[in-house]
């Protein structure tokens, strides 16, 4: 198995600008996390979906984020206008369906705004 | 809520050495537990998990870890550190039969020397 896929693995912008990030989790997983890791807040989730519907998004920071998950193989996180303070490496992460069970992540994507 | 904390921020060892990463938990009752491993520039990997029965849990490259109720903690070890353990380590933690939601410390970097 490819494991957990995300792109771009680096970004590059402008603050103000429109950022999209992607994922495509393991085949036969069904729910997804999005995560953000930076050094002053650890990792935190920011929403996840448990067959492509979203769950919790009590960890999205405010609505310039947002996130959707169409079908079972794909999912965006999207930051509408990006601030420098979003800068971070963004994990996806894939699992079952089931307490306790085991998350896959993907690499991350490192994204800097400048 | 459940809430996680690794003391150790940074812990240097020697090749060869023992290791033991320190985890404290604090929920109702027993959690779900986990360590992961992140080594640098990429996502985590499981190592280990806990969710009852013996509480002494193998994992994968050569560590472990002891669950222990009456000091809320779940310490990682490993006998003898090779160069390639060289990552930060994440206990996480996760209500069981609840929601899936992992919440994460703040992660122990390990740096092994010659």
């Amino acid at each position: 198995d490819a494991g957990v896929i995300q792109s771009p693995r680096h970004e590059v912008t402008e603050m103000g600008q429109e950022v999209t990030l992607r994922c495509k989790p393991i085949s036969g997983h069904n729910s997804l996390f999005w995560y953000r890791q930076t050094m002053m807040r650890g990792l935190e989730l920011l929403i996840y979906f448990n067959n492509n519907v979203p769950i919790d998004d009590s960890g999205m920071p405010e609505d310039r984020f947002s996130a959707k998950m169409p079908n079972a193989s794909f999912s965006t996180l999207k930051i509408q206008p990006s601030e420098p303070r979003d800068s971070a490496v963004y994990f996806c992460a894939s699992s079952l369906i089931a307490a306790g069970e085991t998350q896959y992540f993907g690499p991350g994507t490192r994204l800097l705004v400048l | 809520a459940q809430s996680v904390t690794q003391p150790d921020i940074h812990i240097t060892v020697s090749e060869g050495a023992s290791l033991e990463l320190r985890c404290n938990y604090s929920y109702g009752a027993t959690p779900y537990l986990f360590w992961y491993v992140q080594s640098p520039g990429q996502g985590l990997q499981l190592l280990l998990k806990y969710f009852s029965g013996d509480t002494l849990v193998q994992g994968i490259k050569g560590f472990e870890a002891e669950f222990k109720r009456s000091q809320s903690s779940f310490n990682l070890r490993k006998p003898s550190v090779h160069w390639s353990d060289a990552a930060e380590y994440f206990c996480a933690v996760e209500a069981p039969g609840g929601d899936q939601k992992v919440t994460f410390g703040t992660g122990t970097k390990l740096q092994v020397i010659p």
